[in-house]
């Protein structure tokens, strides 16, 4: 049972415009949600996080929009570059019981920024 | 800068054969994990640890075994390589104030 889901596995975007990246999640207990960035053949790195207690977190181009009722979050990217062409993994993170440390990741989404 | 090192970078082994990843970070976090990535799949925790001495099962643990004696060094075994073991490893340690973990450049494993 996949508890964090992107379901486009690829998105193609225009140098300049606005890339959004979905991110479903099914267990109500995630209250810690993060994006991580990936490039080929490097680790991923950590993008943006919002605590459940926000419904938006700004960090330069990035936003990330969290809609806690839906169980939907997203990231926002404007204006995006070539620069950002990589794969966006989601996470979650539940605080109760021992693994409040524990991220579950999604699949990921490879974005191209097309100059 | 993660502060976390992957060894090697890139392995090929023989179905059958026991191959050790090793992962060390310059800091001293708590929490250090292990993740595969496959394609399709996304990342998958393999194992936990939330201190020396202290580790935990994630999500696929089967056919992997782990140990942490020091902070610093948390090696991840793989005790008799399958084909369904290549795989692509990484390392990550917690930090930074919340939840977040950093990752190792990660390890590309091969089992032929």
């Amino acid at each position: 049972d996949q508890q964090v889901k992107q379901n486009s596995p690829s998105l193609s975007v225009q140098e300049g415009r606005i890339s959004i990246l979905n991110c479903d999640y099914t267990n109500s207990m995630f209250d810690y949600f993060l994006w991580y960035k990936k490039y080929p053949a490097e680790g991923p790195t950590f993008l943006i996080s919002i605590s459940s207690i926000k419904d938006k977190n700004e960090d330069g181009r990035f936003t990330v929009f969290l809609n806690k009722s839906a169980k939907h979050l997203s990231l926002h990217i404007v204006p995006s570059q070539p620069g950002d062409s990589a794969v966006y993994f989601c996470a979650a993170s539940d605080a109760s019981g021992a693994g409040s440390y524990q991220l579950t990741f999604g699949k990921g989404t490879k974005l191209s920024v097309i100059p | 800068d993660a502060g976390i090192t992957q060894s090697p970078r890139y392995k090929i082994t023989e179905t059958g054969r026991q191959v050790t990843l090793m992962c060390h970070q310059t800091w001293s976090h708590s929490y250090m994990f292990w993740y595969r990535q496959d394609l399709g799949h996304g990342l998958r925790l393999i194992y936990y640890s939330a201190a020396a001495d202290i580790t935990d099962k994630g999500e696929v643990p089967d056919g992997y075994v782990v140990s942490r004696s020091k902070t610093e060094n948390f090696p991840l075994t793989l005790e008799s390589a399958t084909r369904s073991q290549t795989s692509v490893y990484f390392c990550a340690r917690s930090g930074g104030g919340g939840r977040k973990q950093y990752f190792g450049p990660g390890t590309r494993l091969t089992v032929t």
